[in-house]
């Protein structure tokens, strides 16, 4: 089983340009999720999605958007990057959204410059 | 206002050692108390979960110590190894309705001297 899988790995993006962040996951999980993390903030949630077809905001929402697809997979939109968005991104995947485990991806590294 | 607090943010434990790392939380809801490991490179992972109604709960040489009244947990990992040394996340969620998931400390680095 793959479990959660994020493409890309790594990205250097310029100021202003947009991307697309990926995520799949193969469990059958109805919740999904999109964390950063960055030295000293721990994991802080952007958004999220209980269902196909559902989404809310986290914590950190602004200068994102997503699009949950179907039921395995949930992306995540940078429209107009800025260097403040520099980060590791982190896609999760729950069975449902409280006291199961959350499975994550291997991360995405990104760098706006 | 951050909801689960941990401490330290970063710990050297000697090889063989005893490794605490403390959380505190506010939302008198949380319910569920889980503890993420994370090496480098990798995304975290499930390392051991407790509920409130147990006060201790050991898997191997993980222990989860939980305290209500002070609204406290912690985890201990006696005979600390070097491939122990990874980031550690605590969190905790609630059994209300929504899937808003885990609220997670800001992690401790944990590095284990040989």
């Amino acid at each position: 089983n793959a479990g959660v899988t994020q493409t890309p790995k790594f990205q250097v993006l310029k100021t202003g340009q947009s991307m697309t962040l990926q995520c799949a996951q193969d469990m059958n999980h109805n919740s999904m999720y999109w964390y950063r993390q960055d030295p000293g903030m721990g994991l802080r949630l952007i958004y999220y999605s209980a269902s196909e077809g559902t989404t809310d905001k986290g914590e950190v929402p602004n200068g994102y958007n997503v699009s949950r697809l179907n039921k395995r997979e949930f992306s995540l939109r940078l429209e107009s990057a800025a260097p403040s968005q520099t980060s590791v991104y982190f896609c999760a995947s729950m069975l449902e959204g409280k006291r199961t485990e959350a499975f994550f991806g291997q991360g995405t590294r990104l760098t706006v410059v | 206002q951050q909801q689960v607090k941990q401490s330290p943010q970063s710990l050297i434990v000697q090889k063989g050692g005893i490794s605490i790392i403390n959380c505190a939380y506010e939302n008198t809801a949380f319910d569920y108390f889980p503890w993420y490991q994370q090496f480098p490179g990798k995304g975290p992972a499930l390392l051991i979960a407790i509920r409130p109604d147990v006060s201790e709960k050991k898997e191997g040489r993980f222990t989860i110590s939980f305290n209500k009244s002070a609204k406290q947990f912690s985890l201990h990992i006696m005979d600390s190894q070097p491939g122990d040394s990874a980031t550690y996340f605590c969190a905790a969620t609630d059994s209300g309705g929504g899937a808003d998931g885990l609220t997670f400390g800001k992690g401790t680095h944990l590095i284990i001297q040989p």
